[in-house]
């Protein structure tokens, strides 16, 4: 079975504070992906990544950088967090155009 | 571009009642589509899948869904819900092509009464 996991499940940070959210899968998927998740607007695509040291923009790259080092791991970097930042946030991995598998999510909280 | 359409925000249904989501998809071709369920403060989990073949598939936990393509739809069904089936429920859309990023749905809240 496929396993993505996130670096945590819950996490509460202050305004203005660097963060990091990891993202790791056990499959060899050469696609990763950074969704947020907002009551009533569905799964937001943040960045997404091809391939190690590749990314690409998503609907809502504003005030998030991501960073692919290793084929198996993703991060998501909030540079200077803010309240609006507060969501849940997803990884999901991929091999090819197939199946997305996704983590278990981080729920954010920014005071 | 494709889209999806979920167009039921919440639907509620008795213990043992058939069940039916309704998905509507926007896309020039046959695309690849799914089901995907998520519980309270959880991740996505993959119910189904269509790329190709049988029009209608089986998942786990007792869902199906059929594609059809004159309709554009690709519903979920169930024939007698559980109480643990309450969840959030997804419907995307992809497309062949590794750098193709699917498009979900606003998803579909169910709720089972006792």
């Amino acid at each position: 079975d496929v396993k993505v996991t996130q670096s945590s499940r819950y996490l509460v940070k202050r305004t203005g504070e660097k963060v990091f959210l990891e993202c790791v899968q056990d499959m060899d998927h050469e696609n990763m992906f950074w969704y947020r998740q907002d009551p009533g607007l569905g799964l937001r695509l943040i960045y997404f990544s091809y391939d190690v040291k590749m990314k690409e923009k998503g609907d809502i790259p504003e005030g998030y950088s991501v960073s692919r080092e290793k084929k198996e791991r993703f991060s998501l970097i909030l540079e200077s967090a803010s309240t609006n930042q507060t969501s849940m946030y997803l990884c999901a991995s991929r091999r090819g155009s197939r199946t997305q598998y996704f983590g278990p999510g981080t729920r954010l909280t920014v005071l | 571009a494709q889209s999806v359409t979920q167009p039921d925000i919440h639907i509620t249904v008795s213990e043992g009642a058939s069940l039916e989501l309704r998905c509507n998809y926007s896309y020039g071709a046959t695309p690849y589509l799914f089901w995907y369920v998520q519980s309270p403060g959880q991740g996505l989990q993959l119910l189904l899948k269509y790329f190709s073949g049988d029009t209608l598939v089986q998942g786990i936990k007792g869902f199906e869904a059929e594609f059809k393509r004159s309709q554009s739809s690709f519903n979920l069904r169930k024939p007698s819900v559980h109480w643990s089936d309450a969840a959030e429920y997804f419907c995307a859309v992809g497309a062949p092509g590794g750098s193709y990023i699917p498009t979900f749905g606003r998803g579909t809240s169910l709720i089972v009464h006792p």
